[in-house]
């Protein structure tokens, strides 16, 4: 088992579907994580769960909802979309406290019609 | 407000030569570093870091720099290799409560040649 899985790799949906994507790690980590990656442009984080509890919220519009049943599970619940929200979507998960690295997925790839 | 910065998209070194990407940071704050290295279609990959205590940290072919006094980081990779093509990010975080909170450069995309 790779360190952290993201399901499904693509998925293009229409502005007004409702979809899920889901992050599993198996690294035993304690903390996960989802960044948004548009073009030419620096990984955005989107939401911290520590502990199973969401300790960072960045301002990311309503139509993101993380959910994140245990420390092993994340998942980022989309609906009503909009075009700009097409980019590669990461999820990571790190040992916390410490200064240690985030181990990352290979992220989704979501294309809004 | 982007806290970290890679100010060349690109670069191109010739295989056996030596590669350095580099990285700025504005906020005096940030206290752990690291590089990342991504491919198409894959996660980036954790490649090494550094603590602020520390201004440099070796691994193989890979050594980062850290200056703290000018906030700036590189990332030097000798000799390149043809497998070493790939986007490189940096990133800087600081401890945030109970998590560490990673702010990351652009991107710089290396090519190198056989």
């Amino acid at each position: 088992e790779t360190g952290v899985t993201q399901t499904p790799r693509h998925l293009v949906m229409g502005m007004t579907n409702k979809k899920s994507l889901k992050c599993e790690q198996h690294l035993g980590h304690n903390a996960m994580y989802w960044y948004k990656q548009s073009a030419k442009k620096p990984l955005e984080l989107m939401f911290v769960y520590s502990l199973e509890e969401r300790v960072e919220n960045n301002s990311v519009p309503s139509r993101f909802s993380p959910e994140c049943p245990n420390s092993s599970h994340l998942f980022l619940h989309l609906h009503t979309l909009q075009p700009e929200d097409s980019a590669l979507y990461l999820c990571a998960s790190s040992q916390e406290p410490d200064n240690q690295p985030q181990h990352f997925g290979d992220g989704t790839r979501l294309s809004i019609l | 407000d982007q806290q970290v910065k890679q100010n060349s998209p690109s670069l191109s070194v010739q295989e056996g030569r030596i590669s350095i990407l580099n990285c700025d940071y504005t906020n005096s704050m940030f206290d752990y570093f690291l590089w990342y290295k991504k491919y198409p279609a894959e996660g980036p990959t954790f490649l090494i870091s550094i603590s602020s205590i520390k201004d440099k940290n070796e691994d193989g072919r890979f050594t980062v720099f850290l200056n703290k006094s000018a906030k700036h980081l590189s990332l030097h990779i000798v000799p390149s290799q043809p497998g070493d093509s790939a986007v490189y990010f940096c990133a800087a975080s600081k401890q945030r409560d109970n998590f560490n909170k990673f702010y990351f450069g652009s991107g710089t995309k290396l090519n190198v040649k056989p």
